[in-house]
């Protein structure tokens, strides 16, 4: 078992429409997490951190954390085209430097 | 405004011969990462580096090695660069345990 696992997409969405990440990790003691955002061929941008169950929203974004079950999702309200890039999604163990990421996944907002 | 800047953005090499990456941040940051990316396996790290005087390994830090200037340089060194070092290279800072990795704007490395 990875880590911390995403499906690697692409998922397509339309214009408008709320698309939904998901990811999932192994490390029960983890205690950060955070969701970037990749253009190809681009450095990952930081979308959203989040710590405590539940959700954080921030514009567009929320980002919905389940300790228990042990994944962290990111919805992305009105879809637009230019949001069509690779997601990633990154987690800390507890007291640790290490920072695991998934491999992502690809989004395709269709106009 | 790139806060975290690596030098040089694409670079074409051969096998064989050393080379150095280098990053500068004007962040104030005492952390500093190098990631490799390559499609399909995700970012992984290389080194770290928490202070001037602290290096640590990585995950896959064979053949390269690290250099912390300054609290603002970190500079990674492929020793003898191999094909299978062709990848798109990160340097990456952040402020504390538990805070969000803040990335440069990436080098791609083709060896030949």
């Amino acid at each position: 078992q990875k880590e911390v696992e995403q499906n690697s997409g692409p998922l397509s969405v339309p214009e408008g429409a709320i698309a939904s990440l998901n990811c999932t990790y192994s490390d029960r003691g983890s205690q950060s997490f955070f969701w970037y955002r990749q253009y190809s061929g681009k450095s990952p941008e930081l979308i959203m951190s989040i710590y405590s169950n539940g959700d954080k929203e921030d514009g567009r974004f929320t980002a919905q954390l389940n300790k228990a079950s042990q994944y962290v999702s990111l919805l992305i309200r009105d879809s637009q085209p230019s949001d069509s890039a690779t997601y990633l999604c990154a987690v800390q163990g507890s007291g640790t430097y290490k920072y695991i990421f998934g491999t992502g996944t690809r989004l395709k907002v269709l106009a | 405004d790139a806060d975290v800047t690596q030098t040089p953005r694409n670079r074409i090499t051969k096998t064989g011969k050393r080379i150095m990456l280098e990053c500068s941040q004007t962040k104030g940051h005492d952390r500093m990462y190098w990631y490799r990316q390559d499609p399909g396996l995700g970012l992984r790290l290389i080194y770290y580096s928490f202070d001037v005087k602290d290096i640590n390994k990585g995950e896959i830090s064979d053949g390269y090695s690290v250099s912390r200037q300054a609290q603002a340089k970190f500079s990674l060194s492929l020793e003898s660069a191999i094909p299978n070092q062709t990848a798109l290279y990160f340097c990456a800072t952040s402020e504390a345990n538990n805070s969000p990795l803040h990335f440069g704007n990436g080098t791609r490395l083709t060896v030949t």
